[in-house]
């Protein structure tokens, strides 16, 4: 049961750059959407999160955009800097529910 | 910035024993779950406990495992009779009324079974 996917196990790009993660996902019925950024040996961090009515939503240097036609979310960090390398998670929520879906997970790394 | 407290951080434990693992959520919060990763896997969703009863649970949480608020602050997580594939890392994570779903997880607890 993969409501969430996350089909790139892994990106790496040059600091000052921009990083672009992607999310996909096939329940509609999802009203909450959120990237998580976790450490090895520490818990999920919350980072951002867009509702599904918005199809943008921006915090510093992280931006969330949600296609919804196409059941896709992607996460973009500009610029990158070494200190963002970590795993994220995309995560999907149904308000009737309160539980997250999660994906598998991309490890990002940001090189000096 | 409020946090959610797991103990112990590491558990090492004989297949077949029973384990606890402790949270403490931020205080006066009503929702809280437990959620796992198995190594180089998903974090899944385990069980939701909402003014102290369990509101929904995955098809993981079998009969082996329970949640508990003893004491109106902690928060535990017990499986009866641990098995292999239960080594994991299991994560406490408190609601902590977000709007926007941000919940609060805790630290993690590695739970090895051996």
């Amino acid at each position: 049961d993969q409501q969430v996917k996350q089909n790139s196990p892994s990106l790496s790009v040059q600091e000052g750059r921009i990083s672009i993660l992607n999310c996909d996902y096939t329940n509609s019925m999802f009203d909450y959407f959120l990237w998580y950024k976790k450490y090895p040996a520490e818990g999920p961090t919350f980072l951002i999160s867009i509702s599904s009515i918005k199809d943008k939503n921006e915090d510093g240097r992280f931006t969330v955009f949600l296609n919804k036609s196409a059941k896709h979310l992607s996460l973009h960090i500009v610029p990158s800097q070494p200190g963002d390398s970590a795993v994220y998670f995309c995560a999907a929520v149904s308000s009737n529910t309160g539980k997250l879906i999660f994906g598998q997970g991309t490890t990002l790394q940001v090189k000096p | 910035e409020p946090e959610v407290t797991q103990t112990p951080s590491h558990q090492v434990t004989q297949m077949g024993q029973e384990v606890i693992l402790r949270c403490v959520p931020i205080s006066n919060h009503l929702y809280f779950y437990w959620y796992r990763q198995i190594l180089g896997q998903k974090v899944e969703f385990l069980v939701s406990f909402y003014n102290n009863e369990i509101s929904e649970k995955s098809e993981i949480f079998d009969d082996q495992f329970s949640v508990e608020r003893p004491d109106g602050s902690n928060f535990t997580l017990k499986i009866r009779s641990t098995k292999l594939e239960d080594s994991a890392m299991y994560f406490c994570a408190d609601r902590a009324g977000a709007a926007n779903y941000g919940y609060t997880f805790g630290s993690g607890t590695r739970l090895t079974v051996v």
